[in-house]
């Protein structure tokens, strides 16, 4: 069973909208959560982080966590071609410090 | 803003060769990771460190590789005898506290190839 799932995609979506992104894991213990970007040969570059259920907002960009679901999902409002990349789901436990990240998203935002 | 960084951005080996990765973390984080990401596929945890010794290292961190920081900036990652299967690119990443948030922050990697 995949620790960390996401819908590989790709996503696509017009520039202006809103970008839906999609992440369930496995581990119920599990406590914190991020949201990486990845551009093409890149390294991640963290977006968002959420620890509690709800949602969190940052800019353009939402974060809601379910943990009763085992869901965490990203929206991106107002999307922007610049915005086009892969975004990793990743997990952490509430002991140790290992990122269990998701095979990624990758969204393609079209001008 | 602080960063990450590694060196060098790119090696090239020959099988069966050793090489070491090299990062400088964040100057008053404590702890270091590496993780790999094989072309096309996701980012995989190899090991973490803290207070000088291996904290939890994966399947992947086999006998042949080891970590170490030799002083007070830089932290390295050793391949004794490289495979083909050794060809990713290597991401160093540190974090303040690793319980909680902890946010680990990226190094821009080390594209390995062994040929």
């Amino acid at each position: 069973q995949k620790e960390v799932e996401q819908n590989s995609g790709p996503l696509s979506v017009p520039e202006g909208a809103i970008a839906s992104l999609n992440c369930t894991y496995s581990d119920r213990v599990s406590q914190s959560f991020f949201w990486y970007r990845q551009y093409s040969g890149k390294s991640p570059e963290l977006i968002m982080s959420i620890y509690s259920n709800g949602d969190k907002e940052d800019g353009r960009f939402t974060a809601q966590l379910n943990k009763a679901s085992q869901y965490v999902s990203l929206l991106i409002r107002d999307s922007q071609p610049s915005d086009s990349a892969t975004y990793l789901c990743a997990v952490k436990g509430n002991q140790g410090g290992k990122l269990i990240f998701g095979q990624g998203t990758e969204l393609s935002v079209k001008p | 803003e602080p960063e990450v960084t590694q060196t060098p951005s790119h090696q090239v080996t020959q099988m069966g060769q050793e090489v070491i990765l090299r990062c400088v973390p964040i100057s008053n984080h404590l702890y270091f990771y590496w993780y790999r990401q094989i072309l096309g596929q996701k980012v995989e945890f190899l090991v973490s460190f803290y207070n000088n010794e291996i904290s939890e290292k994966s399947e992947i961190f086999d006998d042949q590789f080891s970590v170490e920081r030799p002083d007070g900036s830089n932290f390295t990652l050793k391949i004794r005898s490289t495979k083909l299967e050794d060809s990713a690119m290597y991401f160093c990443a540190s974090s303040d506290v690793i319980a909680g948030g902890g946010t680990q922050y990226f190094g821009p990697g080390t594209r390995l190839t062994v040929l």
